[in-house]
This record gives C-alpha cells, sequence and structure tokens, in this order.
C-alpha cells in the first residue's frame, strides 16, 4: 500500500530555478528517504532524515521535515536538465534494514 | 552503478507461464528486497531476505515466491502469470545488521512482459 503521496504529480520548471516536491505521509516513521529514477530504470537514493532531524543538506538538495504534519519537503536549487527524473519520497517504520514504502512520485522536467 | 545486479532486463512471456529473475546484492549486504512497479500500483514492497531468512512480506501474490541463497543472491519465481503481473521489478540490497543507515541501493531492474 501507498504510504506517502508526493505533491505535485508533475512539475516542470526552467534551468536554473528551484524546483520543490513535497510528500505526505500516515503513520509514524523512522526516517524518510529520498529517491530519484530515470526513465525506467534503477532508484538512486538522494539524502536520509531521521525522524528527530528537522532538515539536512546534500550538495543542491535540502529536505525537510515536520513529523507533526507527516510531511517532507525536497528541494533542489539551481536545478539543470539533468535533474530531470521522477522523484519520490519512501518511509521506514524502524531503523535499519526494513522495507521502504514508497509513495507515488513526482516528475520533474527541467527545461534547458 | 549501485552494485546491485539484477537478470534478465526484458523478459517477454505468455499468460500462464512462469518465470524467474535473478538478483545479486552489493558486496557485503545481507538483506535483499524484492519491489514491483507498476503504472497503476505505483512501487510496492513484495518480499525481504536477510542473511537467507524471509524477514518481511509484503503485497506479494502467492502466485510469486522467493528465495536467497547462501551466496546471498536472491531468485523470484513468478508463476500462472498473468496479463496484470506486467511491471518493473526491482531488486534493492542494504547494510548489514540494524546499525544500517537503511539506505537502499537499486538494481536496474526486470521489465516482465506478459502478452
Amino acid at each position: 500500500s501507498q504510504q506517502g503521496e508526493e505533491d505535485p504529480q508533475a512539475l516542470s520548471i526552467q534551468e536554473g530555478e528551484n524546483a520543490t516536491m513535497n510528500c505526505s505521509y500516515k503513520t509514524s516513521i523512522n526516517n524518510l528517504q529520498w529517491y530519484r529514477q530515470n526513465s525506467g530504470r534503477g532508484l538512486v537514493h538522494l539524502i536520509l532524515i531521521r525522524s528527530n532531524e528537522r532538515e539536512k543538506h546534500s550538495g543542491r538538495l535540502r529536505v525537510t521535515l515536520d513529523t507533526s504534519k507527516k510531511s517532507s519537503s525536497l528541494l533542489i536549487t539551481a536545478s539543470r536538465a539533468a535533474d530531470t527524473a521522477s522523484y519520490f519520497c519512501a518511509t521506514a517504520p524502524y531503523s535499519g534494514n526494513t522495507p521502504l514504502v514508497f509513495g507515488k512520485g513526482t516528475r520533474l522536467s527541467v527545461i534547458a | 552503478d549501485s552494485g546491485v545486479t539484477q537478470t534478465p532486463k526484458h523478459l517477454i512471456t505468455a499468460t500462464g507461464q512462469r518465470v524467474t529473475l535473478r538478483c545479486s546484492p552489493r558486496s557485503g549486504d545481507l538483506s535483499v528486497y524484492w519491489y514491483q512497479q507498476s503504472l497503476d500500483q505505483g512501487l510496492q514492497f513484495l518480499i525481504q531476505y536477510y542473511n537467507g531468512e524471509e524477514r518481511a512480506k509484503g503485497n506479494i501474490l502467492e502466485r510469486f515466491s522467493a528465495q536467497q541463497f547462501p551466496d546471498l543472491h536472491s531468485e523470484l519465481n513468478l508463476s500462472s502469470l498473468e496479463l496484470g503481473d506486467s511491471a518493473l521489478y526491482f531488486c534493492a540490497s542494504s547494510g548489514s545488521g540494524t546499525g544500517g543507515t537503511g539506505e537502499q541501493f537499486f538494481g536496474p531492474g526486470t521489465r516482465l512482459t506478459v502478452l
């Protein structure tokens, strides 16, 4: 079953602009992760934020987590055409090696 | 390259048939997960193995089964295939023990088409 709902479902921006994607989830979590998927290919882990963290940065990525609202956002700054992909949030109920529950994803198109 | 390999990349078969998908995890990873990605259901967790033992079960049909071998590679068996089983099947692996970060490494997937 889907845990997360990403918003928007699709996003189209110009190169250089910032892209913000949101994710909401339903149950308590240990951590939330964001993954990227290029068309029809495997998922690539981007960033993990734990339930006791509020914000995390990695390069041009910034993730926030609000456990009281059960929501997270992924910000990609200064986007590039190569950022064009689908982005998924995934939640883990426990720490360690546990199955992930994925949202439906946001399709990001960055136009050069 | 995630270090997770999956074979075959593509599989085309007919309804009622049986297929086997193979996955080799990253070196040292003891956990293997199988996920199914389809347009209508999205990414769904099917089953997890940890060091040869079944650890967790998700939305896996009774027609599907999996196992993890002593060398840690895993196979997903799909039988009595139906048109609706057409999907991308991903294998993922993660680090050993509960000290693992939880990050999963995904293979390139097997695209199954049932005609």
